[in-house]
């Protein structure tokens, strides 16, 4: 199975930073990575899909980029809608893999 | 609009079986893959199986935690996919999420049902 590695589990940040959570695979999965975004109580929302594609209506402050076993989301600038946990999937192969999310909450 | 709202879950005990459904409305449902996802409370998302399209077969796949217990099935004709889970664990207690596949990615989630397995 592929694993997948996120980090930092947590952070904090102010409103405005540059945030960045980065995922790594246990093997190359080339650009076969999605970011999700879950707030607590909700379900989990498709931000970017093979590693850098915004999904439709995702605003552009999320990035994703990377190809291989290393890749990163970035949030431009935070804002209080975007506090929230974040995981990685790999759609590499079965079985299909999560990153064990970053938590990131308000400093 | 793509909608996916799953139903069916609850308390059951040990050893039980439960049946989830996942009604889809807004696209074809036949033309894509779907997947089962869950999430333990306090914990994060594990996938659990695969419903693939109807140009593949409606063939599966599933995690090895589930395989043997848990059976992905659709009714094309009601526009559902269904988990059927039988041998039930206290481990498997979480919200169960059905997932639209898009363009190879999970693109839309359902709001998610939530079975307890207690005693």
């Amino acid at each position: 199975d592929i694993q997948m590695t996120q980090s930092p589990s947590s952070l904090s940040a102010s409103v405005g930073d540059r945030v960045t959570i980065t995922c790594r695979a246990s093997q190359d999965i080339s650009n076969y990575l999605a970011w999700f975004q879950q707030k607590p109580g909700k379900a989990p929302k498709s931000l970017i899909y093979a590693a850098s594609s915004l999904q439709s209506g995702v605003p552009s402050k999320f990035s994703g980029s990377g190809s291989g076993t290393d890749f990163t989301l970035t949030i431009s600038s935070l804002q209080p809608e975007d506090f929230a946990t974040y995981y990685c999937q790999q759609f590499k192969s079965y079985p299909l893999t999560f990153g064990g999310g970053t938590k990131v909450e308000i400093k | 609009e793509v909608q996916l709202v799953e139903s069916g879950g609850g308390l059951v005990q040990p050893g039980g079986s439960l049946r989830l459904s996942c009604a889809a409305s807004g696209f074809t449902f036949s033309d894509h893959y779907m997947d089962w996802v869950r999430q333990a409370p306090g914990k994060g998302l594990e996938w659990v199986g695969r419903s693939r399209n109807k140009a593949n077969s409606y063939t599966t796949e599933y995690a090895a935690s589930v395989n043997g217990r848990f059976t992905i099935s659709r009714d094309a004709s009601k526009n559902s996919l269904y988990l059927q889970m039988n041998s039930l664990r206290t481990e498997d207690t979480a919200v169960y999420y059905c997932v639209r596949i898009g363009r190879d990615y999970s693109d839309y989630w359902g709001q998610g049902t939530l079975v307890t397995v207690s005693s």
